[in-house]
């Protein structure tokens, strides 16, 4: 089956300092790849997503990019605020199913 | 939040004893999914449902059951609790409008097992 590798587990940066996470995928028919938030002691939230058949979308601060050839993606967060302190998950759609990495705890010093 | 609703929100129970889980959705999808989140482990599928009474397995299935009678509800049971399906459990749909897999979170259940 499919498997997400998630990196890194944490990282820190400075409020309004950017953050990347980045992510890999082994299943080359995988053609969705979300992108959740995760506050403490709430539910996952789907915060931006991305379709095989586009190489980078953007929303407001965050924007994500992927690279089909290398099955990569990442995720970016611009001008980051204390708000965006949380973990966050990368997934990747095989089959039926979405496979999700381990986890990036963020951590936004102000 | 997709109208999705987790029941208990807490349980603390004893091994040995079955214990079973509610999912409730109030938007008709068709694809339920049950998740068990771990530190370090990020979200696993445990069981998914297709529709009532369709369900198959997902990676982490082997101590666990699933129930889908009605398109609202999917239960998850766990047989025989032990110590190591203490965890939290999220189920999630799949926004049936979207051709791509959207899957959207309840709030979760929190279990412990002594």
């Amino acid at each position: 089956g499919e498997n997400v590798e998630q990196h890194p587990s944490t990282l820190s940066v400075q409020e309004g300092d950017s953050a990347v996470i980045k992510c890999t995928y082994s299943d080359s028919a995988s053609n969705y790849f979300p992108w959740y938030k995760q506050e403490l002691g709430k539910r996952p939230q789907l915060i931006i997503d991305i379709r095989s058949n586009v190489g980078e979308k953007k929303d407001q601060r965050i924007a994500v990019t992927l690279n089909k050839t290398a099955k990569h993606f990442s995720l970016h967060i611009t001008e980051t605020q204390p708000e965006d302190s949380a973990v966050y998950f990368c997934a990747a759609t095989g089959a039926n199913n979405l496979f999700f990495g381990t986890g990036t705890r963020l951590t936004v010093i102000p | 939040d997709a109208g999705i609703t987790q029941s208990p929100r807490h349980k603390v129970t004893e091994t040995g004893t079955p214990v079973t889980l509610r999912c409730h959705q109030t938007e008709n999808h068709r694809y339920m999914y049950w998740y068990r989140q771990d530190p370090g482990h990020g979200l696993r599928l445990i069981h998914y449902s297709y529709g009532v009474k369709d369900t198959d397995k997902g990676e982490v299935s082997d101590g666990y059951s699933v129930s889908r009678s009605k398109t609202e509800d999917f239960l998850l049971t766990l047989e025989s609790a032990t110590s190591s399906q203490t965890s939290v459990y999220f189920c999630a749909i799949r926004r049936t409008e979207s051709s791509y897999n959207e899957q959207f979170f309840g709030p979760g259940t929190r279990l412990t097992v002594l």
